[in-house]
């Protein structure tokens, strides 16, 4: 059963350190999603990656986020470093090329204190 | 914006009633996607319909789409207590293969 895996589904960490998420696709989709999800602002698309590549990363705080895929079976969200308002649901999504529909993971639950 | 915006934010029914969602968009589309999401739950992805298609059914699910009018509808038939989520849309651009979502539908269905 093919599914998008999301690591750790739990993360309580200080204001300061370091977090680092992890996603793994699909096998055979090309295309990556991060998205931020909270009460107040909903569902953001944070970047999004095509045969790795970043194609769009305009809606991740280019000073504390970074986004990569250092190869095709893994994408990482990193903040460095972590504030209480990055407390938030994040997950990662894989679709294949085109128009076709993303799967979703189950999220990373984040807690900044 | 490339975004879908869903209306109403809330709706709330008995079991058994059907419940209709609106999505609206601003640009051309290649195709358009609703997506449900359980409460802390990934999305997962319900029906895709295409510009060129009117009308799509999908179990007790039919979704119809108004390119003219930029607009969708997506209707559930004889609701369970299980259909209690939110729903969202998702319109695709013809050249980018962004995936970006609105606010949503929250819908409860009272047993």
């Amino acid at each position: 059963d093919a599914r998008v895996t999301q690591t750790p589904r739990d993360k309580v960490t200080e204001m300061g350190q370091e977090v680092t998420m992890r996603c793994q696709p699909i096998l055979g989709h090309n295309t990556v999603f991060w998205y931020r999800q909270t009460m107040m602002q909903g569902l953001e698309l944070l970047a999004y990656f095509r045969n790795r590549a970043p194609l769009d990363d305009s809606g991740m705080p280019k000073d504390r986020f970074s986004a990569e895929m250092p190869d095709a079976t893994l994408a990482t969200l990193k903040i460095q470093p972590s504030e209480p308002r990055d407390s938030a649901v994040y997950f990662c999504a894989s679709g294949q090329q085109g128009w076709t529909e993303a799967f979703f993971g189950q999220g990373t639950r984040l807690t900044v204190v | 914006s490339q975004q879908g915006e869903e209306d109403p934010q809330a709706l709330s029914i008995q079991e058994g009633e059907n419940a209709t969602m609106n999505c609206s968009y601003k640009t051309s589309i290649n195709n358009l996607q609703w997506y449900r999401q359980n409460s802390g739950r990934g999305l997962v992805h319900l029906i895709l319909i295409r510009s060129n298609e009117r009308e799509k059914h999908s179990g007790r699910l039919r979704v119809t789409l108004d390119t003219s009018k930029k607009s969708s509808s997506l209707l559930i038939t004889a609701s369970r207590a299980a259909d209690t989520a939110s729903y969202f849309c998702a319109p695709r651009m013809d050249s980018s293969y962004k995936l970006i979502f609105g606010s949503g539908t929250r819908l409860l269905v009272r047993p």
